[in-house]
């Protein structure tokens, strides 16, 4: 079974800091993995998302995020801050067989607060 | 295209009672997808459909829900005498072509039962 893990359920950071959102995948398979974004009393919005070509790969609002299979990990980072950037962030793997081809697994997810 | 659409976006309903909503998906989006969010939690997987057929269902589906997508266009998610527990943001999600394309979600319906 595949699942995914978050580390941190919430960071804080200061306008204009680095953001570093921590994702650990398990998968038995290739992952495809990817990075949701969710405002209060929204859906869920694709930030960025990896499919096996470049493993540096480069989203919407200036997210980045980069495949480490050694590590298992997925971390999903911003160079600066943006108080817009304040949101829920959901890392999830993809089910790539079976019956279940498509489902999405979820991590817990990780509140991004943005201070002034 | 209007993305996937869901009705209504909020739902406050009594104990005992049946609600139902709806999900328009991304025309032409052959997969369609149901999850569960509760506060504080990633969505949870409930049911697929590939079309108009019903290929999984999750252990969370209990018999009081049931799912249809008729045609293969919308789907319906039923919850039929609705309990303190089922509250939640349901969020409809579609996904066409070939393995890794993303699935786009809806807004979502959040439910309240009171």
């Amino acid at each position: 079974a595949q699942s995914v893990t978050q580390l941190g359920s919430h960071v804080s950071v200061s306008e204009g800091a680095l953001v570093l959102l921590r994702c650990n995948y398990s998968s038995s398979v290739p992952p495809y993995l990817f990075w949701y974004v969710q405002y209060p009393n929204q859906g869920l919005q694709l930030l960025l998302k990896y499919t096996s070509a470049a493993t540096l790969v480069k989203g919407i609002n200036g997210f980045e995020a980069e495949f480490k299979k050694s590590e298992t990990s997925f971390h999903l980072t911003k160079p600066s801050a943006h108080m817009s950037d304040a949101a829920e962030y959901f890392c999830a793997v993809l089910n790539a067989g079976g019956t279940s081809y498509g489902k999405l697994t979820f991590g817990q997810g990780t509140i991004l607060t943005v201070h002034p | 295209d209007t993305g996937v659409s869901q009705d209504p976006r909020h739902k406050i309903t009594k104990r005992g009672q049946n609600v139902t909503f709806r999900c328009d998906p991304i025309s032409e989006h052959n997969r369609l997808y149901w999850y569960r969010q509760t506060l504080g939690q990633g969505p949870e997987f409930l049911t697929y459909f590939q079309n108009e057929a019903q290929l999984e269902k999750s252990r969370l589906l209990s018999d009081r829900f049931s799912a249809e997508r008729p045609k293969g266009s919308f789907s319906t998610l039923e919850i039929q005498r609705t309990e303190q527990g089922d509250s939640a943001m349901y969020l409809c999600a579609s996904s066409y072509g070939t393995m890794g394309t993303e699935a786009f979600f809806g807004q979502g319906t959040r439910l309240t039962v009171v």
